[in-house]
């Protein structure tokens, strides 16, 4: 089965480091990865598919195949950034794996 | 205002007396999803649907039941709670998958004793 792996439960930066999330993923095929993001008292939400190439809110992950890797970074972490994130990979057949998450915490 | 409802919010039930948690979007979704959410395990998906009557397992669908007569709703169902079932709960919307952004809910907390 794929799975999705993510090294870090817990992250602390400051404000204006630069922040990377790691997800590591398993999957024989060719992937769709997602990182969503739940923010305090708010709902889980998407907020980039590597598919899409987009840049929001700043962060950015690239799809390294050959690591098989899919690292959510941002060059100057804000606090507001504070949150819970989830990597995510779809395996077909409308099966979504998640990773176990990583709580960032951005201190002033 | 588009968005996926949860009901109850936070539940405490006693082992074997059966639930119901219901789900509801309004965003004429055909894809609706069930989730656990568990320490250091991540979200593991239980149940899906792809349409009206068409229901499949996820991972983890063991005690758990789950009907779509309605385009909109996607109760999950519980006949008989065990305490290994305490959880926080997510149901998910989507337009044409999973491989497409999901609309989450805003959780159910359940508390089998």
């Amino acid at each position: 089965a794929q799975r999705v792996t993510q090294p870090e439960k817990l992250l602390s930066v400051f404000k204006g480091a630069p922040v990377e999330l790691k997800c590591n993923y398993s999957y024989s095929g060719s992937p769709e990865l997602f990182w969503y993001v739940q923010y305090s008292r708010q709902r889980l939400q998407l907020l980039l598919r590597h598919i899409s190439r987009e840049s929001i809110k700043g962060f950015t992950a690239d799809l390294n195949k050959g690591e098989t890797s899919f690292h959510l970074k941002k060059p100057f972490a804000q606090e507001e950034d504070s949150a819970m994130y989830y990597c995510a990979i779809y395996q077909g057949a409308q099966k979504l794996v998640f990773g176990q998450g990583t709580r960032l915490t951005i201190n002033p | 205002e588009a968005q996926v409802t949860q009901n109850p919010r936070y539940l405490i039930t006693v082992t074997g007396k059966k639930l119901t948690v219901t789900c509801s979007q309004n965003m004429n979704h055909e894809y609706m999803s069930w989730y656990r959410q568990d320490p250091g395990l991540g979200l593991r998906q239980i149940y899906y649907s792809m349409n009206v009557e068409v229901t499949d397992k996820g991972d983890v669908p063991e005690g758990y039941k789950v009907s779509r007569k309605e385009k909109r709703n996607f109760p999950l169902i519980l006949e008989s709670p065990s305490p290994n079932q305490t959880s926080l709960y997510f149901c998910a919307s989507s337009l044409r998958g999973l491989s497409y952004e999901q609309y989450f809910g805003p959780g159910t907390r359940l508390t089998v004793t």
